[in-house]
């Protein structure tokens, strides 16, 4: 079945440092991917996502590229804040509006 | 603007014990989702609704786990004879059709309700 893949955390970072969080798929098809975040106590909000190859998705300052001939969808910030510290979650779903398969998640923590 | 609620937020309950959550989706979303996130994982989707209509199950969704949205608006999931490995935070979403730039269904989640079992 289809499923994604993501980098082992927790990543530790200070302020303004690169941020890259890698992620890889396996699925049939083109799904559409997503990056999703978790603020400390607050709810799973969708963060960027990407629909075909070649895609770019980006928003606050991170962006993620749709590789379909690597079956990945890495996240990227050149430059990271303390209030980037979350969870961040890559996941895909085959068609819109049907179910989302998320990776375990990537704890990011950014000192200043 | 209200967004998902969940309620209730925390629930410690006996082994063997039926509970219910319920899901308030944003208003005139007509679709929910319900996923359940164990600790360290992912979110686990199980089921969703378009309107009334359930349309999808996952195999994780046992025979002792029901769902129900019965006006289209608000969705229960009920737990009966609960088991310790049922431990987990079940998420909620919602989301409607979107045409601008193209047709997408973003998924608004609530903040979950978080089950112990004991």
């Amino acid at each position: 079945g289809d499923s994604v893949t993501q980098m082992e955390g927790p990543v530790t970072l200070s302020e303004e440092a690169c941020l890259t969080i890698n992620c890889t798929y396996t699925a049939t098809g083109y799904p559409s991917l997503f990056w999703y975040v978790q603020y400390p106590g607050e709810g799973l909000q969708l963060l960027l996502k990407a629909t075909k190859a070649d895609d770019k998705g980006s928003n606050k300052g991170f962006e993620a590229t749709y590789r379909k001939e690597t079956t990945s969808f890495h996240l990227e910030k050149g430059s990271v804040q303390v209030s980037d510290s979350a969870v961040y979650f890559c996941a895909l779903s085959q068609q819109a509006g049907t179910a989302l398969i998320f990776g375990k998640g990537t704890t990011l923590s950014v000192s200043s | 603007d209200t967004g998902v609620s969940q309620d209730p937020r925390h629930k410690i309950t006996k082994r063997g014990q039926n509970v219910t959550f319920r899901c308030d989706p944003i208003s005139e979303h007509n679709r929910l989702y319900w996923y359940r996130q164990t600790l360290g994982q992912g979110p686990e989707f199980l089921t969703y609704f378009q309107n009334e209509a359930q349309l999808e199950k996952s195999r994780l969704l046992s025979d002792r786990f029901s769902a129900e949205r019965p006006k289209g608006s608000f969705s229960t999931l009920e737990i009966q004879r609960t088991e310790q490995g049922d431990s987990a935070m079940y998420l909620c979403a919602s989301s409607t059709l979107l045409v601008l730039g193209g047709a997408s269904y973003e998924q608004y989640f609530g903040p979950g309700t978080r089950l112990t079992v004991t």
